[in-house]
């Protein structure tokens, strides 16, 4: 079981470009949550996914946008990239309908570095 | 709105010296609470979890945490450190009606020999 991954495991990008981040869900798993760790502090949730469709949003702007394919895979998009846009995106999995209990999974992350 | 404090930011151990990191959250209700754990590197792994009934949890690598509802704590302690257990240790909650986490800000754990 390969467990959550995500791609690129780093990113160089300057302000104003637009980047794309992956994830792929641990097996069996159909949901899809995204977080953002700025340096020194907690992730903060961005959105979550289920069925293609955007369940969950968090307190972000929509320059940030996502989206979930039909093998539950995700991307997360971020346009007109900002300094404070710099951070570790995590990537979390879960099912959908599962008890609250269910654990969710993380992956490795993708940091990027706006310049 | 529900938070997550850690209040210490960085704490230091000698190791299989006893260790105690702190938690207080804020929700009316009872809140599903989490302990993760960021190595360099990695990503989030989860330690342990609180949902209802005995309020003394268990979890991996010989942690332990304890829910005291009269304190709006979830503080996590294990009694002997390890060098390995030098990490990032994040503490989380969510809501009967969303399993979206909300973080604390972590405390940073090292461990001198």
């Amino acid at each position: 079981d390969a467990g959550v991954t995500q791609s690129p495991t780093h990113l160089i990008k300057t302000r104003g470009q637009q980047v794309t981040l992956r994830c792929s869900p641990k097996s069996g798993h159909d949901t899809v949550s995204w977080y953002q760790q700025a340096l020194g502090q907690g992730p903060q949730f961005i959105f979550q996914y289920y069925e293609e469709e955007e369940r969950q949003r968090g307190n972000f702007p929509d320059r940030f946008s996502g989206h979930q394919f039909p093998n539950y895979s995700s991307e997360l998009n971020v346009n007109a990239l900002l300094l404070g846009d710099s951070a570790l995106y995590l990537c979390a999995s879960s099912s959908w309908g599962t008890s609250l209990q269910e654990t969710q999974y993380f992956g490795p992350g993708t940091r990027l570095l706006v310049l | 709105a529900q938070s997550v404090t850690q209040p210490d930011i960085h704490i230091t151990v000698s190791e299989g010296a006893s260790l105690e990191l702190r938690c207080n959250y804020s929700y009316g209700a009872t809140p599903y609470l989490f302990w993760y754990v960021q190595s360099p590197g990695q990503g989030l792994q989860l330690l342990l979890k609180y949902f209802s009934g005995d309020t003394l949890v268990q979890g991996i690598k010989g942690f332990e945490a304890e829910f005291k509802r009269s304190q709006s704590s979830f503080n996590l302690r294990k009694p002997s450190v390890h060098w390995s257990d030098a990490a990032e240790y994040f503490c989380a909650q969510s809501s009967y009606n969303t399993d979206k986490l909300i973080f604390g800000t972590g405390t940073r754990l090292q461990v001198f020999p």
